[in-house]
């Protein structure tokens, strides 16, 4: 138990469907993050919010929404999405997006399969 | 831009065999490293990590790695597998740019371990 929830974890849904991912942290951290991890591929991180904002969006497409409520709780909104766009998704949090000597505490991940 | 690579992407290893996965990073500051574990179908797990001090750094379950700043290397070892040491391993550098920092990831090195 790292401190950090998603929800759900699992997720099937269709291209036309509209879905969100949650993630919760009750450890205090001020930063936040959503990673895609595919089969074979390096973890890819999406976005980045401190204090709430946005800081940085790595050139995802359109249809991955994310929303950052407050400190303790970040969602990723998705619709229309493709096949390949089925992955693990993992949430991470850590104090302070500009401290470099702090980890990150990552949730067990939301597996998502668009048929 | 920093950069991580781990070298093979597949290890097995006899248990109470020694685990010996490489990481070779590139910075051009000093960098802070970290090794994550991830079990199936979950989440990344801090292992160790090296912010200053002392080179060798201890870990959990028994793991510990070596920051070599001549040969940029922070490989991870284990002096005796266990079989429950079979999972993805990843190794990760923190880099900072003018606006903060974040963690880049390695592609991960997957340790089976054989009876």
């Amino acid at each position: 138990e790292t401190g950090v929830t998603q929800t759900p974890r699992h997720l099937v849904m269709g291209m036309t469907n509209k879905k969100s991912l949650k993630c919760e942290q009750h450890l205090g951290h001020n930063a936040m993050y959503w990673y895609k991890q595919s089969a074979k591929k390096p973890l890819e991180l999406m976005f980045v919010y401190n204090f709430k904002e946005q800081t940085e969006n790595n050139s995802v497409p359109s249809r991955f929404s994310p929303e950052c409520p407050n400190s303790s709780h970040l969602f990723l909104h998705l619709h229309t999405l493709q096949p390949e766009d089925s992955a693990l998704y993992l949430c991470a949090s850590s104090q302070e997006r500009g401290q470099m000597n702090t980890e990150a505490f990552f949730g067990q991940g939301t597996r998502l399969t668009v048929v | 831009a920093q950069s991580v690579t781990q070298l093979g992407s597949h290890v097995s290893v006899s248990e109470g065999a020694l685990v010996l996965l490489r990481c070779n990073y590139s910075s051009s500051v000093p960098p802070y490293l970290f090794w994550y574990v991830q079990y199936p179908n979950q989440g990344l797990q801090l292992l160790l990590k090296y912010t200053t001090g002392a080179t060798l750094v201890k870990g959990i379950n028994g793991f510990e790695a070596e920051f070599k700043k001549s040969e940029t290397s922070f490989h991870l070892t284990k002096p005796s597998a266990h079989m429950s040491d079979a999972a993805e391993y990843f190794c990760a550098v923190s880099e900072s740019d003018s606006s903060a920092s974040k963690i880049i990831f390695g592609s991960g090195t997957r340790l089976s371990i054989r009876p």
